[in-house]
């Protein structure tokens, strides 16, 4: 019983084309990210959203955007994509605002082309 | 803003010795430390979290440390095994701050 999914696992698509992953949590927590793994391996934040609330927004360009359509679930759009924008994204969860610790999703590998 | 460092960035040991991984943070106002296990291609798994009240944690064969004034934390792993080998990540919550702050990351290997 996964605690936070993503989908797609891996995801392969072309310069210019526009992709979605998803994320679910069934942990019941109230605040869900989005992080980026770099090459470098590099973990940083994206997007944050507290109860359907946009909490962090990041210099991430504007090709990106997150929707949450409730609680349990974070989706992240991305728009016009550039090799670039090639790297592991990771979903999490946490309640009481991070306060309680982090749950990870397994990644999302996109690799553009 | 909350810089985290991980020192080494890479550590190989024979199977069966004790190692220590350190992580070191310039902002001391955090309200917790998380340890984290990345194996190749996978996600991350939560090892061990301190929260600012509490200097330790123990799971295991795995002891987290929490120095929150000299801004450090360290991982202990007893006996190592081989399906120890793994890069090791350590990120804490600012206070304040809505998002973990990671670090660079060691990679362990364990050699049979």
């Amino acid at each position: 019983d996964t605690a936070v999914s993503q989908t797609p696992k891996y995801l392969v698509t072309q310069m210019g084309n526009d992709k979605s992953i998803k994320c679910e949590q069934n942990l019941g927590h109230d605040t869900m990210y989005w992080y980026k793994q770099d090459s470098k391996k590099f973990l940083k934040i994206m997007f944050s959203y507290n109860n359907k609330e946009l909490i962090i927004n990041e210099t991430v360009p504007n090709r990106f955007s997150p929707k949450s359509p409730d609680k349990a679930h974070l989706n992240l759009h991305i728009n016009s994509l550039e090799l670039g924008d090639s790297a592991v994204y990771f979903c999490a969860s946490s309640p009481l605002g991070g306060r309680r610790g982090y749950t990870f999703g397994s990644g999302t590998r996109l690799t553009v082309v | 803003k909350q810089e985290v460092t991980q020192i080494p960035a890479a550590l190989s040991v024979p199977e069966g010795e004790n190692l220590v991984l350190n992580c070191s943070f310039t902002d001391s106002a955090i309200y917790n430390l998380q340890w984290f296990r990345q194996d190749p291609g996978k996600g991350l798994t939560s090892l061990l979290l301190i929260q600012s009240s509490q200097r330790e944690q123990t799971s295991g064969r795995l002891n987290a440390s929490l120095d929150k004034s000299s801004g450090r934390s360290t991982l202990y792993i007893a006996a190592s095994q081989p399906g120890d080998s793994a890069t090791y990540l350590c990120a804490n919550h600012q206070t304040g701050a809505n998002n973990l702050f990671f670090g660079t990351g060691t990679r362990l290997t364990v050699i049979p």
